[in-house]
């Protein structure tokens, strides 16, 4: 079964320290694809990355970084010297290869960034 | 190029009455699905359309919710009648692709959010 467990409900943090957020998914597929969304206050889901099941190098574009680790089924984000725009929710996402595009989502990770 | 739009934004209505929201996916884009948040839980898939037809539909959670895509261009996803359990954010997502690859990004829309009184 697809399952995609984001337990942390809520993070704050003051500016500039760094924050990661956490993505545990389950999975019976070989090949798979994992995301990360943002949900600014707008409201509208915007998308971070893309991960398929055969690519474990972490990547980093600017102050994000993600940490994929198939042993322990974890897709990690991490937000160096946090901004107060980065303030949102944020989703972390799995799809199968067998279940097409179809995007089973964890609940959800609130991140508050204070000045 | 205009991104995925949906609406109302907004919508409150009462128990037992109709709604009908609209998405107008990403021009171009053969692939449209549904997914909706309610309380606060985790975004879950609704269906998915590949032009007009119904590809997946195994997340309507009833009967009283019927989506159509006539065709294959915007769709809408009617609730009739709505119950409380309905209220959460209706999203509505378009990729490119004739089947779906999961390797395309799904572009999502701001959503409807939907209160059932």
């Amino acid at each position: 079964a697809q399952k995609v467990t984001q337990a942390q409900t809520e993070i704050s943090v003051v500016e500039k320290e760094d924050v990661t957020l956490d993505c545990v998914y389950e999975t019976r597929d070989t090949t798979y694809y994992l995301f990360w969304y943002k949900q600014p206050p707008s409201g509208e889901l915007v998308f971070l990355i893309r991960r398929n099941s055969f690519d474990e190098q972490n990547e980093i574009s600017g102050r994000y970084s993600w940490n994929f680790q198939k042993s322990t089924s974890s897709f990690n984000f991490t937000i160096t010297a946090s901004q107060v725009v980065d303030s949102a929710v944020y989703f972390c996402a799995l799809s199968e290869m067998r279940q097409g595009n179809k995007l089973v989502f964890g609940a959800g990770t609130i991140l508050r960034v204070k000045s | 190029e205009a991104g995925v739009t949906q609406f109302p934004s907004h919508s409150v209505i009462e128990k037992g009455q109709t709604v009908t929201l609209r998405c107008d996916p990403i021009s171009g884009h053969d692939n449209l699905y549904w997914y909706r948040r309610v309380m606060g839980k985790e975004i879950k898939f609704l269906l998915h359309f590949v032009k007009e037809s119904k590809q997946d539909e195994s997340g309507m959670p009833n009967n009283r919710f019927l989506a159509e895509r006539t065709g294959g261009t915007y769709s809408t996803l009617k609730v009739q009648p709505a119950e409380l359990e309905d209220s959460g954010v209706y999203f509505c997502a378009s990729s490119q692709g004739s089947r779906g690859a999961p390797y395309n990004e799904q572009f999502f829309g701001p959503g409807t959010r939907l209160t059932v009184l």
